[in-house]
């Protein structure tokens, strides 16, 4: 148990569908990442919000919508998403964004059909 | 850029073994991470280097700050089933916001 929780674990959905995805940190932290994770590929790094602030979006394509309410809680909205999106998402939290140790949730499974 | 080449890919070993591991950058980093990612499960961290030359020991786990400041390894003495996973390095990008990552070694261990 990491401190940093994400829901749902599994998702399968279909091009046409709107979901998201939800992450919770209980740590205190004031950053908060989305990482994809596919297959035999480095973590890439997707959006970084410090202090609810989104200070980073490395050319995600616009069907990924991020969202941060609260240093606490991250969610990614996901629309008209293709199968190649199909991937691990992993959100994780660091006491702020110059600090290297960050905290990973463990991960949402994601399908899109 | 600053990318990350870890190797071996995968390793299939015998319970009880060593192994070894590392990670090379044509860049230099200040910090070298290293995550252990089960499976269905975040990578989580194991080890934190913070200077050229640190040998610092989690365990069985050994990690070593490489010279140059562009390579680290990471050493598993006698290896039990549970430490089956990916091992990941990583370190800040040029900016500290960004951390790069290795692809990642995959271990297996046979009983």
């Amino acid at each position: 148990e990491t401190g940093v929780t994400q829901t749902p674990r599994h998702l399968v959905m279909g091009m046409t569908n709107k979901k998201s995805l939800k992450c919770e940190q209980h740590l205190g932290h004031n950053a908060m990442y989305w990482y994809k994770q596919s297959a035999k590929k480095p973590l890439e790094l997707m959006f970084v919000y410090n202090f609810k602030e989104q200070t980073e979006n490395n050319s995600v394509p616009s069907r990924f919508s991020p969202e941060c309410p609260n240093s606490s809680h991250l969610f990614l909205h996901l629309h008209t998403l293709q199968p190649e999106d199909s991937a691990l998402y992993l959100c994780a939290s660091s006491p702020s964004s110059s600090t290297d140790t960050q905290y990973f949730g463990p991960g949402t499974r994601l399908t899109v059909l | 850029g600053q990318q990350l080449n870890q190797s071996p890919q995968s390793m299939f070993i015998q319970e009880g073994e060593d192994v070894s591991m590392n990670c090379t950058s044509s860049s230099i980093f200040n910090t070298w991470l290293w995550y252990k990612q089960e499976p269905g499960e975040g990578p989580v961290l194991l080890i934190a280097l913070y200077k050229a030359g640190e040998l610092t020991s989690n365990g069985r786990l050994t990690a070593q700050f490489g010279i140059t400041r562009k390579d680290s390894f990471l050493n598993i003495s006698a290896s039990i089933p549970s430490d089956v996973g990916i091992y990941f390095c990583a370190g800040p990008g040029y900016n500290n916001n960004d951390m790069r990552f290795g692809a990642g070694t995959r271990l297996t261990v046979k009983p």
